[in-house]
């Protein structure tokens, strides 16, 4: 009964190769995010969608994009990979996209760009 | 952009002992959210508090908004408060949280 899933846990891959990370999550919620943590630990969103829709683009590579084939799901693919793509990529849901949300987040998926 | 602060950086506690986690942030907020991100890298949210004062078992939460700070207190410490306590706030009309740079709290037994 996972609330937000992530696949894969963990991702080692080459410089250059072209990789994908997919969230779901089964809470019913409307709004979904993606967030990148550094080697430092610091979190910063990427992405948001809301029903499908693109409503938060931070300032991110266009090699990263995000995908979202329908309310419960969020993927992220990435083009190109170089080493500093190598962090914890977090993916989050929240009920709605207004400002007074709870956001609920997944495991991480741990990218490793050698 | 909103600058987010939490202080001290790093705490080291006994267990049993109590605790304060600070966070003060630039402007004002309409969400303010703590996390607890435990030693396996999983991410908890603590609790939605963007005014007020809530408590949940042994951690309690305040944020003065006028003042523009939130106080996470943990009572009791047990070596599973362990991790990363991030808070993070939103300020537009959208849901964009921007997180602060966390306290790393180690409990020892």
């Amino acid at each position: 009964d996972t609330a937000v899933s992530q696949t894969p846990k963990y991702l080692v891959t080459q410089m250059g190769n072209d990789k994908s990370i997919k969230c779901e999550q089964n809470l019913g919620h409307d709004t979904m995010y993606w967030y990148k943590q550094d080697s430092k630990k610091f979190l910063k969103i990427m992405f948001s969608y809301n029903n499908k829709e693109l409503i938060i683009n931070e300032t991110v590579p266009n090699r990263f994009s995000p995908k979202s084939p329908d309310k419960a799901h969020l993927n992220l693919h990435i083009n190109s990979l170089e080493l500093g793509d190598s962090a914890v990529y977090f993916c989050a849901s929240s009920q709605g996209s207004r400002v007074q949300e709870t956001q609920y987040f997944g495991p991480g998926t741990r990218l490793l760009v050698l | 952009g909103i600058q987010v602060e939490q202080s001290p950086p790093d705490l080291i506690l006994q267990e049993g002992a109590n605790s304060t986690l600070r966070c003060n942030f630039s402007d004002s907020v309409n969400n303010l959210q703590w996390f607890h991100q435990n030693p396996w890298g999983q991410l908890i949210n603590l609790f939605y508090i963007p005014s007020g004062t809530k408590q949940n078992g042994r951690l309690s939460a305040t944020t003065v908004a006028t003042e523009r700070y939130s106080l996470l207190y943990i009572s009791s410490s047990q070596t599973t408060d362990s991790g990363v306590y991030f808070c993070a706030v939103s300020t537009g009309a959208n849901s964009k949280l921007t997180f602060g740079k966390g306290i790393t709290l180690s409990v020892r037994p």
